[in-house]
């Protein structure tokens, strides 16, 4: 069983369409999150949720959406993607300390 | 702020040799402290943290890191390196008394040559 899961694992979309990546986790975790891994490899925070509310925005542009339907779900909606967009995005869940990463989705935006 | 640092783009060392990936860290308090590595097309693997006790810390295949308060460091550490620990490691916080997010220092990139 995978621990956090995301899918897609790879989208190619066009500028303008919006899209969404699911993320779940089966870990019984609190605390989900949302990283986004840019062309140079820096990893940063974009969104935390701790039991379906939002924690942490990290000035992110209003055209990310993340939405926590249950505390094993965060999935993150992305409206008129841009070309900066293109990214992996890495789902991750937390207790007590310890992260557990998805594989990532590498999204590209043409 | 907090946050952490990798000096080092990249570091090339010979199989069988001992490798060190540097990590300094900015943080008040007593700090949590983690390293993941990610290899070629994948997501980032859990090797080891420190919260606190033994200044040594062991973790997954076969690395470790040291803590040092007064340098501010959290150097990783194998004593013998395989051509497979070729891999971006990434050095982390999430501050002092395990505060939510993770800051990632901005990776090190680790080649092994046979």
């Amino acid at each position: 069983d995978t621990a956090v899961s995301q899918t897609p694992k790879y989208l190619v979309t066009q500028m303008g369409n919006d899209k969404s990546i699911k993320c779940e986790q089966n870990l019984g975790h609190d605390t989900m999150y949302w990283y986004k891994q840019d062309s140079k490899k820096f990893l940063k925070i974009m969104f935390s949720y701790n039991n379906k509310e939002l924690i942490i925005n990290e000035t992110v542009p209003n055209r990310f959406s993340p939405k926590s339907p249950d505390k094993a779900h965060l999935n993150l909606h992305i409206n008129s993607l841009e070309l900066g967009d293109s990214a992996v995005y890495f789902c991750a869940s937390s207790l007590h300390g310890g992260y557990t990463f998805g594989s990532g989705t590498r999204l590209t935006v043409v | 702020a907090q946050s952490v640092a990798q000096p080092e783009d990249q570091v090339n060392v010979a199989e069988g040799n001992p490798l060190t990936v540097k990590c300094t860290y900015s943080v008040s308090g007593n700090p949590y402290l983690f390293w993941y590595v990610q290899y070629p097309n994948r997501g980032l693997q859990f090797l080891l943290k420190y919260i606190t006790g033994d200044n040594l810390v062991k973790g997954s295949y076969g690395f470790e890191a040291e803590f040092n308060k007064s340098q501010t460091s959290f150097h990783l550490k194998k004593p013998s390196a395989l051509v497979s620990d070729s891999a971006l490691y990434f050095c982390a916080t999430n501050g002092a008394y395990n505060t939510d997010k993770l800051i990632f220092g901005t990776g090190t990139r680790l080649q092994v040559f046979p």
